[in-house]
This record gives structure tokens, C-alpha cells and sequence, in this order.
């Protein structure tokens, strides 16, 4: 199965500020997936990134809050913008492939 | 609407003992089905999943899955517990692909509690 590597694996961000979360994945993916795991939570899609494309956000969410980047196969990056407190969660980025969907170990962000 | 139903916010056994983590879904046609373990701070891994055949299922660290289509229900068990089984389990649900894609559905979760 597919590896992914995520970072920053943890950040404290002063509330205004933008963080942008990476995944390298291992291998070449189609689609790639963010989600957020808000504390206590369960896991709530974000956006679907298919590369060459603007990334599919669901309801609830908004490009310009979470700008999401998918310049080839095999990387993207989730941007939170302008954030508030309630940005605190964990960030996970997510690749379907032969067992399933595989999840990056997770961005958790603290805004302060 | 599509869902998954995790029934129990927390469950509590006692080391050596059989554990149970119920799952049932809400979801039309057969849909592949999946558990996933959550560690303190980390990301999700992969535990089993279920696309079609034998109804009981073999996953990593000795758990399995029993795949019931008439209950709509896929419990997960391991037969001896381990203190080191202590994490959160998520039930996840990827309904037939109807067009474009469909998007994982996970339950609330539950969290598992192995006591000595």
C-alpha cells in the first residue's frame, strides 16, 4: 500500500496566520483526499484534490479558507487560512489504493 | 441519507478478554466496508476491510471483522484483548460508486479501554 508522509506532524499558530500542511505520497496517485478531525471528533472530508484540476470541496467548506494545492501524482498541500481557534483540529491528507484508503499520521494545529 | 452508526462512545474490557467494537451502516447496494485504529496522536491505520466473500474478515494485530449483509452490520473482534489494543477505532463505509467517486463515510468512533 501507499506511504505518506505529512508535515508538519504538529504547530502552534497565532490566530491571522496561514499554515500549509504537506503529503508526499510514494507512489502516483489519482485522487487525493484532506480531511479534519476536529477534537473529540470524527473524521469530516474537506476537499477532493485530483491533480491538474480545482480541488472539490464539500459543503461547508470554502476554497478560500482552504486553498489546496495538486501540482503532480504523487504531492499535495492544504493551506488553513486566516486562522481562528476553532481551526484547532487534526489535519489528515488520505490516498485510495489497493487496501483501501491510506492516512497521512496527521498535522495537529493549535491556534493560539 | 447514508451513515455509520458506532453505538457506543467507549468500550471497557479487561485484559485477555474478547472485545467487540459494533458497527452498522445505513447504505443502499453493497458497499465495501473498513475499521481503522487511531493511536494517541497519530493518523489512522488500516486495520481489515470487507469487499465481497467469506463474511468474516482477518485484519492486522489479530482482530477480524464479522460482515453481517442481513444486520448491516460489521463488528469488530479480537479474541483476547490487549492492554495495547487501548486506542480509537473508526468504522468506515465506501458506498458502490454510483459515478465519479463516493466519498468514505466514517462512523463517530469508539474508544476501547484494555484494562490490566
Amino acid at each position: 500500500s501507499a506511504v505518506i508522509s505529512q508535515k508538519p506532524s504538529r504547530d502552534i499558530c497565532q490566530r491571522g496566520t496561514s499554515l500549509t500542511i504537506q503529503c508526499q505520497v510514494d507512489s502516483q496517485v489519482t485522487m487525493m483526499f484532506w480531511y479534519r478531525q476536529q477534537p473529540g471528533q470524527s473524521l469530516t472530508l474537506i476537499a477532493t484534490a485530483n491533480q491538474g484540476s480545482e480541488a472539490t470541496y464539500e459543503s461547508g467548506f470554502v476554497i478560500d479558507k482552504f486553498p489546496i494545492s495538486r501540482p503532480n501524482l504523487t504531492f499535495s498541500t492544504l493551506t488553513v487560512s486566516n486562522m481562528s481557534p476553532e481551526d484547532s483540529s487534526i489535519y489528515l491528507c488520505s490516498v485510495y489504493n489497493a487496501n483501501g484508503y491510506t492516512f497521512g499520521s496527521g498535522t495537529r494545529l493549535t491556534v493560539v | 441519507a447514508q451513515s455509520v452508526a458506532q453505538p457506543e462512545d467507549q468500550v471497557n474490557v479487561a485484559e485477555g478478554n474478547p472485545l467487540t467494537v459494533k458497527c452498522t451502516y445505513s447504505v443502499s447496494g453493497n458497499p465495501y466496508l473498513f475499521w481503522y485504529v487511531q493511536y494517541p496522536n497519530r493518523g489512522l491505520q488500516f486495520l481489515l476491510k470487507y469487499i465481497t466473500g467469506d463474511n468474516l474478515v482477518k485484519g492486522s494485530y489479530g482482530f477480524e471483522a464479522e460482515f453481517n449483509k442481513s444486520q448491516t452490520s460489521f463488528h469488530l473482534k479480537k479474541p483476547s484483548a490487549l492492554v495495547s489494543d487501548s486506542a480509537l477505532y473508526f468504522c468506515a463505509v465506501l458506498p458502490p460508486r454510483t459515478g465519479g467517486y463516493n466519498k468514505l463515510i466514517f462512523g463517530a468512533g469508539t474508544r476501547l479501554a484494555v484494562h490490566p
